[in-house]
């Protein structure tokens, strides 16, 4: 039972243009939200996160919206560079007793081509 | 300041050997949680510990794994007759004491092979 889906496994765009990955989660009881980054032979690196309350987040050219309503968060990022090049994790939890329970989705290999 | 440190990052084990995996947190963090990874898959909770507590093991599969965290030295992952569908990737983290997951920092990981 996958509770947090990223139905895309790579993306390819070109250096400048605008990256979009997408996420859906299934539990409703998910109300933080996480993107990781992941190079190869590497560990995941926090991105950027976001609450259940809020609907958007912005840090520099990374912006997370989340829509409740239809359990989607997108990550974007503008413009997109070839460092950019990596796997990029959705990770929900839930708030409480188990809050350093994170769930993944599978990733998202995302290609900026120069 | 060095960042979680995990070892060894490559390990080859033969089916019915036992695997060891090593994490030590980042100064200053007491919380440590591992992960794991398979192949074409995200990361999985295994398990949460404090210095000498295991908080949280319910992503540990019941057989051959164990995990713990000793009053000195780093956080120790163990399996015990491996076999070849534990080959992945295990991941460490750690966080502060305040237990804070955002704080979550992720090691470089240990990649096990079971031949």
């Amino acid at each position: 039972d996958q509770q947090v889906k990223q139905n895309s496994p790579s993306l390819s765009v070109q250096e400048g243009r605008i990256s979009i990955l997408n996420c859906d989660y299934t539990n409703s009881m998910f109300d933080y939200f996480l993107w990781y980054k992941k190079y190869p032979a590497e560990g995941p690196t926090f991105l950027i996160s976001i609450s259940s309350i809020k609907d958007k987040n912005e840090d520099g050219r990374f912006t997370v919206f989340l829509n409740k309503s239809a359990k989607h968060l997108s990550l974007h990022i503008v413009p997109s560079q070839p460092g950019d090049s990596a796997v990029y994790f959705c990770a929900a939890v839930r708030s409480g007793g188990s809050n350093y329970k994170l769930t993944f989705g599978k990733g998202t290999l995302l290609t900026v081509n120069p | 300041n060095a960042g979680v440190m995990q070892n060894p990052r490559h390990l080859v084990r033969r089916r019915g050997q036992e695997a060891r995996l090593r994490c030590s947190p980042m100064k200053g963090h007491s919380h440590v949680y591992w992960y794991r990874q398979l192949p074409e898959e995200g990361l999985k909770f295994m398990v949460y510990l404090q210095k000498e507590n295991i908080i949280d093991e319910s992503g540990m599969p019941k057989e051959r794994f164990s995990a713990e965290f000793p009053k000195e030295g780093p956080s120790i992952l163990r399996i015990q007759q491996v076999v070849r569908g534990d080959s992945a990737a295990y991941f460490c983290a750690s966080s502060p004491p305040t237990g804070d997951w955002l704080g979550y920092t992720f090691g470089s990981g240990t990649r096990l092979t079971v031949v």
